[in-house]
């Protein structure tokens, strides 16, 4: 899996948007960019993915650059629950790969 | 959504002792299973690789006479930390995943304290 670079940590205040950046510049053509955050002694949660267009859901929107070398999640508008740890991962589409977690952004929502 | 169960959440237990761990995936077969261990101020580090009916895969450094893992099901897998130590108190997540283009989904996690 290509390697995914993120900052360590962000604020955000509440009721912003979150744009939280991650670089993968050396994505392969098939591999997909997940997100998965990580509150304070829980498992990950699964956010989003995407290949190469842009998507959305309920929780957040992904928007991944032409040249798929980075992308952005992002909370369009972030609560106090959202402060968590972000993790963008690119991985192949396949069920017996594994997620490799980095070091991931530490988000922290103030008030 | 998909759901995986595990427990227990915490668990406290004597140096000596063997601890067993419950994974389950509540609303989906899970073709496969993962075992992650997490300590503190760290990242998820991937401990074994569980396909149901076959013997689990670990990663380097991972005792596999140890860390018992079973997968009997395609919903239940289950690691047991053998004669636990002070040093194996972590965090330890299960994770599933099914069929087709589903991402993989994690158990809350359960909390480990050997004395």
């Amino acid at each position: 899996d290509a390697k995914t670079t993120q900052p360590t940590s962000m604020d955000c205040a509440e009721g912003r948007a979150a744009n939280l950046p991650c670089n993968h510049s050396t994505i392969s053509g098939n591999e997909y960019v997940y997100w998965y955050r990580q509150i304070h002694s829980q498992g990950p949660q699964y956010i989003i993915h995407g290949l190469k267009n842009n998507e959305t859901n309920e929780m957040a929107s992904l928007i991944i650059t032409e040249d798929r070398k980075s992308s952005t999640l992002i909370l369009p508008h972030a609560t106090l629950r959202d402060t968590a740890v972000y993790y963008c991962i690119a991985r192949f589409m396949d069920a017996g790969n594994m997620l490799t977690f980095g070091g991931g952004t530490r988000l922290m929502v103030k008030p | 959504g998909a759901v995986v169960s595990q427990h227990p959440s915490w668990v406290i237990c004597k140096s000596g002792t063997s601890v067993k761990i419950e994974c389950r995936s509540l609303d989906f077969q899970a073709t496969t299973m993962f075992w992650y261990r997490q300590f503190p101020k760290q990242s998820l580090m991937l401990m074994a690789t569980s396909n149901e009916g076959s013997k689990a895969t670990y990663e380097q450094g991972v005792e596999k006479d140890k860390f018992l893992i079973n997968h009997a099901s395609l919903t239940l897998s289950t690691l047991t930390v053998t004669s636990a130590h002070p040093e194996d108190s972590s965090f330890y997540i299960c994770s599933a995943i099914g069929a087709g283009n589903q991402p993989q989904h994690f158990g809350d996690g359960t909390r480990l304290s050997i004395l």
